[in-house]
Protein backbone atom coordinates (compact mmCIF):
# COMPACT_ATOMS: atom_id res chain seq x y z
CA UNK A 1 0.00 0.00 0.00
CA UNK A 2 1.17 3.58 -0.81
CA UNK A 3 1.82 5.99 1.98
CA UNK A 4 -0.33 8.59 -0.06
CA UNK A 5 -3.79 7.42 -1.85
CA UNK A 6 -5.96 9.53 -4.30
CA UNK A 7 -9.18 9.18 -5.71
CA UNK A 8 -8.62 7.30 -9.54
CA UNK A 9 -9.96 9.54 -12.24
CA UNK A 10 -10.55 11.06 -14.27
CA UNK A 11 -13.04 13.08 -13.39
CA UNK A 12 -15.98 15.41 -16.26
CA UNK A 13 -17.74 18.23 -14.83
CA UNK A 14 -19.88 20.79 -16.23
CA UNK A 15 -18.50 24.27 -15.50
CA UNK A 16 -20.44 26.06 -12.84
CA UNK A 17 -19.81 23.11 -10.74
CA UNK A 18 -18.08 22.24 -7.24
CA UNK A 19 -15.35 19.55 -7.48
CA UNK A 20 -14.36 17.25 -4.47
CA UNK A 21 -10.74 16.05 -4.72
CA UNK A 22 -9.45 13.82 -2.03
CA UNK A 23 -5.89 11.66 -0.30
CA UNK A 24 -5.74 10.02 2.13
CA UNK A 25 -2.23 9.03 4.09
CA UNK A 26 -0.79 6.59 6.38
CA UNK A 27 2.32 8.14 7.68
CA UNK A 28 1.05 9.86 10.88
CA UNK A 29 4.53 11.85 10.95
CA UNK A 30 2.62 14.17 7.62
CA UNK A 31 2.58 17.91 8.91
CA UNK A 32 2.42 19.88 5.72
CA UNK A 33 0.01 19.01 2.92
CA UNK A 34 -0.36 20.39 -0.40
CA UNK A 35 -2.07 20.41 -3.35
CA UNK A 36 -0.16 21.28 -7.17
CA UNK A 37 -1.90 21.77 -10.22
CA UNK A 38 -0.46 20.24 -12.90
CA UNK A 39 -1.04 21.09 -16.99
CA UNK A 40 0.10 18.80 -19.70
CA UNK A 41 3.88 18.94 -20.01
CA UNK A 42 4.33 21.39 -17.74
CA UNK A 43 5.79 20.86 -13.86
CA UNK A 44 3.50 20.83 -11.02
CA UNK A 45 2.28 24.07 -9.63
CA UNK A 46 1.75 24.65 -6.08
CA UNK A 47 -2.03 25.66 -5.35
CA UNK A 48 -2.41 25.64 -2.24
CA UNK A 49 -0.33 24.97 1.36
CA UNK A 50 -1.35 24.05 4.26
CA UNK A 51 0.39 23.37 7.62
CA UNK A 52 -1.68 20.57 10.24
CA UNK A 53 -5.43 20.32 10.56
CA UNK A 54 -7.84 22.63 9.83
CA UNK A 55 -8.82 24.53 6.49
CA UNK A 56 -7.62 27.15 4.22
CA UNK A 57 -9.65 29.37 1.35
CA UNK A 58 -7.82 31.24 -1.38
CA UNK A 59 -10.39 32.52 -4.27
CA UNK A 60 -12.05 29.56 -5.43
CA UNK A 61 -10.09 26.72 -4.03
CA UNK A 62 -10.52 25.47 -0.34
CA UNK A 63 -7.90 23.10 1.27
CA UNK A 64 -9.46 20.71 4.38
CA UNK A 65 -6.93 18.79 6.40
CA UNK A 66 -8.55 15.98 8.88
CA UNK A 67 -4.96 14.82 10.60
CA UNK A 68 -6.96 12.24 13.00
CA UNK A 69 -8.78 10.50 9.87
CA UNK A 70 -5.46 11.25 7.60
CA UNK A 71 -7.45 12.59 4.92
CA UNK A 72 -7.17 15.66 2.90
CA UNK A 73 -9.80 17.50 0.56
CA UNK A 74 -9.52 20.18 -1.96
CA UNK A 75 -13.05 22.01 -3.04
CA UNK A 76 -12.94 23.75 -6.44
CA UNK A 77 -16.27 26.18 -6.50
CA UNK A 78 -17.73 27.17 -9.80
CA UNK A 79 -15.21 25.38 -11.95
CA UNK A 80 -13.85 26.61 -14.99
CA UNK A 81 -12.37 25.00 -18.28
CA UNK A 82 -8.91 26.53 -17.28
CA UNK A 83 -9.23 24.26 -14.30
CA UNK A 84 -9.03 21.59 -16.13
CA UNK A 85 -5.58 19.30 -15.86
CA UNK A 86 -3.98 17.20 -13.38
CA UNK A 87 -4.42 18.01 -9.17
CA UNK A 88 -2.10 15.77 -7.61
CA UNK A 89 -2.00 15.68 -3.32
CA UNK A 90 1.57 15.96 -1.71
CA UNK A 91 2.67 15.81 1.82
CA UNK A 92 6.15 16.04 3.95
CA UNK A 93 6.64 15.82 7.55
CA UNK A 94 9.25 18.98 7.75
CA UNK A 95 10.35 21.86 5.81
CA UNK A 96 13.65 21.64 6.04
CA UNK A 97 16.42 18.79 6.22
CA UNK A 98 15.72 15.19 4.70
CA UNK A 99 11.66 15.61 6.04
CA UNK A 100 11.19 18.22 3.38
CA UNK A 101 10.97 15.98 0.40
CA UNK A 102 7.27 15.70 -0.73
CA UNK A 103 5.35 12.29 -1.21
CA UNK A 104 2.76 12.33 -3.78
CA UNK A 105 -0.81 11.39 -4.77
CA UNK A 106 -0.80 9.62 -8.26
CA UNK A 107 -2.90 12.88 -9.21
CA UNK A 108 -6.57 12.55 -11.08
CA UNK A 109 -7.28 14.37 -14.11
CA UNK A 110 -10.14 16.43 -14.81
CA UNK A 111 -12.40 18.36 -16.79
CA UNK A 112 -14.20 21.05 -16.92
CA UNK A 113 -16.79 21.27 -20.19
CA UNK A 114 -17.83 24.54 -20.87
CA UNK B 1 12.02 36.46 -12.47
CA UNK B 2 13.09 33.16 -14.01
CA UNK B 3 11.86 29.94 -12.88
CA UNK B 4 13.19 26.60 -12.42
CA UNK B 5 14.87 25.97 -15.65
CA UNK B 6 15.46 22.11 -17.26
CA UNK B 7 17.21 21.18 -20.20
CA UNK B 8 17.36 19.48 -22.57
CA UNK B 9 13.37 19.57 -22.14
CA UNK B 10 13.01 15.72 -24.31
CA UNK B 11 16.11 12.95 -24.13
CA UNK B 12 15.84 10.39 -26.37
CA UNK B 13 18.52 7.29 -25.97
CA UNK B 14 19.23 4.63 -26.70
CA UNK B 15 19.11 1.59 -24.35
CA UNK B 16 22.64 1.36 -22.79
CA UNK B 17 23.75 4.88 -23.13
CA UNK B 18 25.02 7.59 -20.85
CA UNK B 19 22.87 10.51 -20.00
CA UNK B 20 22.71 14.00 -18.30
CA UNK B 21 19.96 16.22 -17.62
CA UNK B 22 20.74 19.53 -15.95
CA UNK B 23 18.72 21.82 -13.90
CA UNK B 24 19.13 25.38 -12.99
CA UNK B 25 17.06 26.46 -10.06
CA UNK B 26 15.90 29.75 -9.04
CA UNK B 27 18.45 32.26 -8.12
CA UNK B 28 19.21 32.15 -4.48
CA UNK B 29 17.33 29.00 -3.62
CA UNK B 30 19.32 26.84 -1.72
CA UNK B 31 17.70 23.93 -1.25
CA UNK B 32 17.08 21.41 -4.92
CA UNK B 33 15.26 18.35 -5.38
CA UNK B 34 15.12 16.04 -8.11
CA UNK B 35 11.70 13.18 -8.74
CA UNK B 36 10.74 11.14 -11.11
CA UNK B 37 7.06 11.40 -12.92
CA UNK B 38 6.18 8.07 -14.58
CA UNK B 39 3.18 7.63 -17.12
CA UNK B 40 0.14 7.86 -15.09
CA UNK B 41 1.55 8.65 -11.30
CA UNK B 42 2.58 10.94 -9.11
CA UNK B 43 5.87 12.58 -8.75
CA UNK B 44 8.46 10.02 -7.09
CA UNK B 45 11.45 11.81 -4.74
CA UNK B 46 15.08 10.81 -6.08
CA UNK B 47 17.18 12.86 -4.41
CA UNK B 48 17.87 16.39 -2.25
CA UNK B 49 20.51 18.88 -2.22
CA UNK B 50 21.17 21.81 0.54
CA UNK B 51 23.92 23.92 -0.80
CA UNK B 52 26.45 21.28 -2.63
CA UNK B 53 26.11 18.49 -0.41
CA UNK B 54 23.22 15.62 -1.37
CA UNK B 55 21.44 15.29 1.96
CA UNK B 56 19.17 12.55 1.07
CA UNK B 57 19.45 10.28 -1.56
CA UNK B 58 17.19 7.85 -0.84
CA UNK B 59 14.72 8.05 -3.43
CA UNK B 60 17.99 6.89 -6.02
CA UNK B 61 17.00 3.65 -7.70
CA UNK B 62 20.27 1.68 -8.04
CA UNK B 63 24.06 3.03 -8.54
CA UNK B 64 23.50 3.70 -12.51
CA UNK B 65 21.91 7.04 -10.89
CA UNK B 66 23.97 9.66 -9.24
CA UNK B 67 23.47 13.64 -8.83
CA UNK B 68 25.75 16.22 -8.48
CA UNK B 69 25.63 20.35 -7.49
CA UNK B 70 29.27 21.41 -7.16
CA UNK B 71 28.68 24.91 -6.53
CA UNK B 72 25.68 24.86 -4.94
CA UNK B 73 23.28 26.06 -7.57
CA UNK B 74 23.44 24.02 -11.31
CA UNK B 75 22.45 20.64 -10.70
CA UNK B 76 23.41 17.40 -12.89
CA UNK B 77 21.54 14.37 -12.90
CA UNK B 78 23.21 11.50 -14.37
CA UNK B 79 22.27 7.88 -15.41
CA UNK B 80 24.89 5.53 -16.34
CA UNK B 81 23.60 2.22 -18.65
CA UNK B 82 19.81 3.55 -19.45
CA UNK B 83 17.12 0.63 -19.51
CA UNK B 84 14.34 0.88 -20.75
CA UNK B 85 12.57 1.51 -17.52
CA UNK B 86 14.03 4.68 -16.74
CA UNK B 87 11.78 6.59 -19.46
CA UNK B 88 10.01 8.78 -17.50
CA UNK B 89 9.92 12.73 -17.21
CA UNK B 90 12.41 13.81 -14.77
CA UNK B 91 11.31 16.80 -12.54
CA UNK B 92 13.61 19.50 -10.46
CA UNK B 93 12.70 21.54 -7.75
CA UNK B 94 14.13 23.89 -5.60
CA UNK B 95 13.20 26.12 -2.63
CA UNK B 96 13.94 29.07 -0.86
CA UNK B 97 15.82 28.99 2.69
CA UNK B 98 12.81 29.60 5.28
CA UNK B 99 10.58 29.20 3.15
CA UNK B 100 7.99 26.75 4.80
CA UNK B 101 8.90 23.59 2.12
CA UNK B 102 7.22 25.50 -1.01
CA UNK B 103 9.06 23.87 -3.69
CA UNK B 104 9.12 25.05 -7.09
CA UNK B 105 9.17 23.22 -10.00
CA UNK B 106 11.06 23.14 -13.68
CA UNK B 107 8.83 21.87 -16.52
CA UNK B 108 10.72 18.56 -16.62
CA UNK B 109 13.18 16.59 -18.93
CA UNK B 110 11.25 13.55 -20.67
CA UNK B 111 13.24 10.89 -21.32
CA UNK B 112 12.38 8.09 -23.31
CA UNK B 113 14.82 5.22 -23.67
CA UNK B 114 14.42 3.15 -26.68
Amino acid sequence: QKEVEQDPGPLSVPEGAIVSLNCTYSNSAFQYFMWYRQYSRKGPELLMYTYSSGNKEDGRFTAQVDKSSKYISLFIRDSQPSDSATYLCAMSAGWVGANSKLTFGKGITLSVRP
Amino acid sequence: GAGVSQTPSNKVTEKGKYVELRCDPISGHTALYWYRQSLGQGPEFLIYFQGTGAADDSGLPNDRFFAVRPEGSVSTLKIQRTERGDSAVYLCASQEAGAKNIQYFGAGTRLSVL
